[in-house]
């Protein structure tokens, strides 16, 4: 059964730096998805990507994050200068439509 | 804005026994509802969702849940759980009012399945 990859499954970043998180969505999908959790918090939807464009964003998803579908199989999610706050399980997820939604396994970053 | 409540933040079973995870959602609109399972060290797995129709809505292992429109509930049921069901489980609804396409998660109930 096809899944969502996603890599690395645990990066530990320094305060300040740069990250790539880096996902391969079904192959078929057309809507990918980034979401978050923090340690003990809900699960909170990042930002939604469609037609190689960002269909929507919540507040979260400030100048310092950015999407990317480099080419025809990545998806990937940048955080420009890291915080400690940033420190969380990071999913993502893609969609052959709009209303399901397939994760991935998840990718724990750790600011420090 | 929408919402979802999972009261239980930890429920333990007999293996065997019947299961009842509760789910309540605030949300103006046609709800699309969603439970979600996470066992350790994987991704959020899609059991079942209900978008219209019969408000009993079959899942994959065994699961099934029951939409409740006057009690804006979604409980997630399995008449008897198998130790391999110990995991965390996440009720969400979609949020797709005005295009949108986020779905909005409870905080998880773990379920610890006892021999």
């Amino acid at each position: 059964e096809p899944e969502v990859t996603q890599t690395p499954s645990h990066q530990v970043t320094q305060m300040g730096q740069e990250v790539i998180l880096r996902c391969v969505p079904i192959s078929n999908h057309l809507y990918f998805y980034w979401y978050r959790q923090i340690l003990g918090q809900k699960v909170e939807f990042l930002v939604s990507f469609y037609n190689n464009e960002i269909s929507e964003k919540s507040e979260i998803f400030d100048d310092q994050f950015s999407v990317e579908r480099p080419d025809g199989s990545n998806f990937t999610l940048k955080i420009r200068s890291t915080k400690l706050e940033d420190s969380a399980m990071y999913f993502c997820a893609s969609g052959g439509l709009a209303y399901e939604q397939y994760f991935g396994p998840g990718t724990r970053l750790t600011v420090t | 804005a929408q919402s979802v409540t999972q009261p239980d933040i930890h429920i333990t079973v007999s293996e065997g026994a019947s299961l009842e995870l509760r789910c309540n959602y605030s949300y103006g609109a046609t709800p699309y509802l969603f439970w979600y399972v996470q066992s350790p060290g994987q991704g959020l797995q899609l059991l079942l969702k209900y978008f219209s129709g019969d408000t009993l809505v079959q899942g994959i292992k065994g699961f099934e849940a029951e939409f409740k429109r006057s009690q804006s509930s979604f409980n997630l049921r399995k008449p008897s759980v198998h130790w391999s069901d110990a995991a965390e489980y996440f009720c969400a609804v979609g949020a797709f009012q005005g295009g949108s396409e986020k779905l909005v998660f409870g905080k998880g109930t773990k379920l610890t399945v006892n021999p």
